[in-house]
């Protein structure tokens, strides 16, 4: 049971560029999550999704898009890079209900240059 | 709005202590809370999630933690520390809407023989 599966693990990026983050999941969760976790700062949520074809902002959105076109996947991206999304990204997903867990894939370490 | 403060971003024990690491947490409604543990290179892990079913919580590897209304707490402790419970754990409390986890800063939890 692969559980959330990220994709990449690792990249480097120019400042400009773009990528999309992938997560999947094979846990039939309705909700899906993006955090970004910076030393010293926890986990701050980006976006969610609490179903196919909706997506929603968290705490810090700007700089990022997201798709939930299908059930199991959740896509990150960053339209052009700066320094400052220099971060480990995780993605998490869970059940829709309020006492439920979420959880995590391995996360993704991103540099921005 | 629900918020979670984690006392001490770094705490430092001998092998065989007792682990205390502290969480406060504040919210408009009944609060739902976990702990989560981060092992180097790794995803989050649940350790223990809090429901309202029982005020003291026991989760895996030896660790537990109490609910307390009065003092807006939910500490995790670990009466015995091993070198292997070095990592990083975070508190997070379920948004009043159960959409997404609001997590703390994190705290360092460092293990010396």
């Amino acid at each position: 049971n692969a559980g959330v599966t990220q994709t990449p693990k690792f990249r480097v990026l120019k400042t400009g560029q773009s990528m999309t983050l992938l997560c999947a999941q094979d846990m039939n969760h309705e909700y899906m999550y993006w955090y970004r976790q910076d030393p010293g700062m926890g986990l701050r949520l980006i976006h969610y999704s609490v179903g196919e074809g909706t997506t929603a902002k968290g705490e810090v959105p700007d700089g990022y898009n997201v798709s939930r076109l299908k059930k199991q996947n959740f896509l990150l991206g960053l339209e052009s890079a700066a320094p400052s999304q220099t971060s480990v990204y995780f993605c998490a997903s869970s059940y829709p209900n309020r006492g439920t867990e979420a959880f995590f894939g391995q996360g993704t370490r991103l540099t921005v240059v | 709005a629900q918020s979670v403060t984690q006392l001490g971003s770094h705490v430092s024990v001998s092998e065989g202590a007792l682990v205390l690491l502290r969480c406060n947490y504040s919210s408009s409604v009944p609060p739902y809370l976990f702990w989560y543990v981060q092992y180097p290179n790794q995803g989050l892990q649940l350790l223990l999630k809090y429901t309202s079913a029982a005020t003291l919580v026991k989760g895996i590897n030896g660790f537990e933690a109490e609910f307390k209304k009065s003092e807006t707490s939910f500490h995790l402790t670990k009466p015995s520390a091993h070198m292997s419970d070095a990592a990083e754990y975070f508190c997070a409390v379920s948004d009043q809407a159960g959409t997404a986890l609001i997590f703390g800063k994190g705290t360092t939890l460092s293990v010396s023989s």
